[in-house]
């Protein structure tokens, strides 16, 4: 089976840095995914780690640590657009599996 | 192709009506993905295919849910005889690679049973 561990909410101000943990276990680990999903829409995709260490893109940076089970992903300059949940997912050899993600209020 | 396409992007039944939704994944993507999701969950997987076959089907999918991918291409999710918890967001998503390194999802289908 799989678990998935994030904080369910998070607050961070407007330009400010904030980093969303995620801790899991699963069995036949490919990579992990992040997914920000806005509410009452679908997720869309932001990262996917396969090797250890920190890959940016823009103002997102994702961390993986493979031995760890552990990741996180970075968001910097924060905007009120910002403001959205984050799905940290597990890639195995079964499909997604999510948990119920973290909820990011961006405030002023 | 501009991505994973699911219709109808609403859909408002009556308990116990038939509801069918169609999925149209990223055209060279073999694979194929439904999941649900409730509000304040992450999304729930319930079936997926790669081709034409089903590969996987969630505990949660019960015998009134059935879906099909007759010819590889389009996924339908047909939910018989609705009930009000069934209301939810139903999402489809598309990959090539077996790690699913390149998972998209659709925008959804929101069903909601009165």
């Amino acid at each position: 089976g799989q678990n998935i561990d994030q904080p369910t909410e998070m607050t961070a101000t407007e330009g400010a840095i904030v980093q969303i943990n995620c801790t899991y276990q699963t069995s036949g680990f490919n990579g992990l995914f992040w997914y920000q999903q806005h509410a009452g829409e679908a997720p869309t995709f932001l990262s996917y780690n396969v090797l250890d260490g920190l890959e940016e893109k823009g103002r997102f940076s994702s961390f993986l640590s493979r031995s760890k089970g552990y990741s996180y992903l970075l968001l910097k300059e924060l905007q009120m657009k910002d403001s959205a949940s984050y799905l940290c997912a597990p890639s195995g050899n079964t499909p997604l599996v999510f948990g119920k993600g973290t909820r990011l209020s961006v405030i002023a | 192709d501009t991505g994973v396409s699911q219709d109808p992007r609403h859909k408002i039944t009556k308990r116990g009506q038939n509801v069918t939704f169609r999925c149209d994944p990223i055209s060279e993507h073999n694979r194929l993905y439904w999941y649900r999701q409730t509000l304040g969950q992450g999304p729930e997987f319930l079936t997926y295919f790669q081709n034409e076959a089903q590969l996987e089907k969630s505990r949660l999918l019960s015998d009134r849910f059935s879906a099909e991918r007759p010819k590889g291409s389009f996924s339908t999710l047909e939910i018989q005889r609705t009930e009000q918890g069934d209301s939810a967001m139903y999402l489809c998503a598309s990959s090539l690679a077996s790690t699913g390194a390149d998972t998209f999802f659709g925008p959804g289908t929101r069903l909601t049973v009165l």
